[in-house]
């Protein structure tokens, strides 16, 4: 069974630039999440998709950050104008189910950010 | 509100020394937790899991953890280091919300294994 696939795999960019990062999930995976991880920090979720609806995307900076998942499969994630302080990585993972289960979440190689 | 705190960014252990990375969390409510791995410039991977029943959970590589609702720990250990075992090792706790769950990380802690 394939992964989560995630592309590009390294960004750098200047402040002020837009940038946008694409998931592809395991397939049949109805759940599908992003998030971003900061150097010496854990994992923070930005947004969660069950289906192709968001169920949550309380800490993403909706003034400069946008998610869409198509068609309930890939997702893409984009930062528009980029800070200095959106350095970091961008984590893709999805699970099997929806809803509140304890599914595992399968994890992407991520892609890293640099903003200069 | 439900978190977890790792005790320690950085272990350094000897290769066949005792592994031991400390978790203790904060929960209301009986608690949904998790170690995951994460090698360089690779996802994260789950090593175990804890959801109800037995205290001790086993996981993949060696490693195991045990839920001590007197202490609010999960510590992780692994009886001997192997140098493949060099990783990130993250403890989350689930937050249940009305119709799906969340992860909340800690903030990790980076294991060296020297020969």
């Amino acid at each position: 069974e394939a992964g989560v696939a995630q592309s590009p795999r390294y960004k750098i960019i200047e402040k002020r630039q837009s940038v946008a990062f694409w998931c592809n999930p395991i397939s049949g995976h109805a759940t599908l999440y992003w998030y971003q991880q900061i150097l010496g920090q854990g994992p923070k979720l930005l947004i969660q998709f069950q289906n192709n609806g968001v169920v949550d995307d309380s800490q993403l900076p909706k003034d400069r950050f946008s998610a869409e998942r198509l068609k309930g499969v890939d997702s893409t994630l984009k930062i528009q104008p980029a800070k200095l302080e959106d350095s970091a990585v961008y984590l893709c993972a999805s699970s099997r189910l929806a809803g509140v289960s304890l599914d595992t979440q399968y994890f992407g190689p991520g892609t890293r950010l640099t903003v200069l | 509100a439900q978190s977890v705190t790792q005790l320690g960014s950085h272990v350094s252990v000897s290769e066949g020394a005792l592994v031991l990375l400390r978790c203790n969390y904060s929960s209301s409510v009986p608690p949904y937790l998790f170690w995951y791995v994460q090698y360089p410039n690779q996802g994260l991977q789950l090593l175990l899991k804890y959801t109800t029943g037995a205290t001790l959970v086993k996981g993949i590589n060696g490693f195991e953890a045990e839920f001590k609702k007197s202490e609010t720990s999960f510590h992780l250990t692994k009886p001997s280091a192997h140098m493949s075992d060099a990783a990130e090792y993250f403890c989350a706790v689930i937050l249940v919300r009305g119709g799906y769950n969340k992860l909340i990380f800690g903030a990790g802690t980076r294991l060296a294994v020297h020969p």
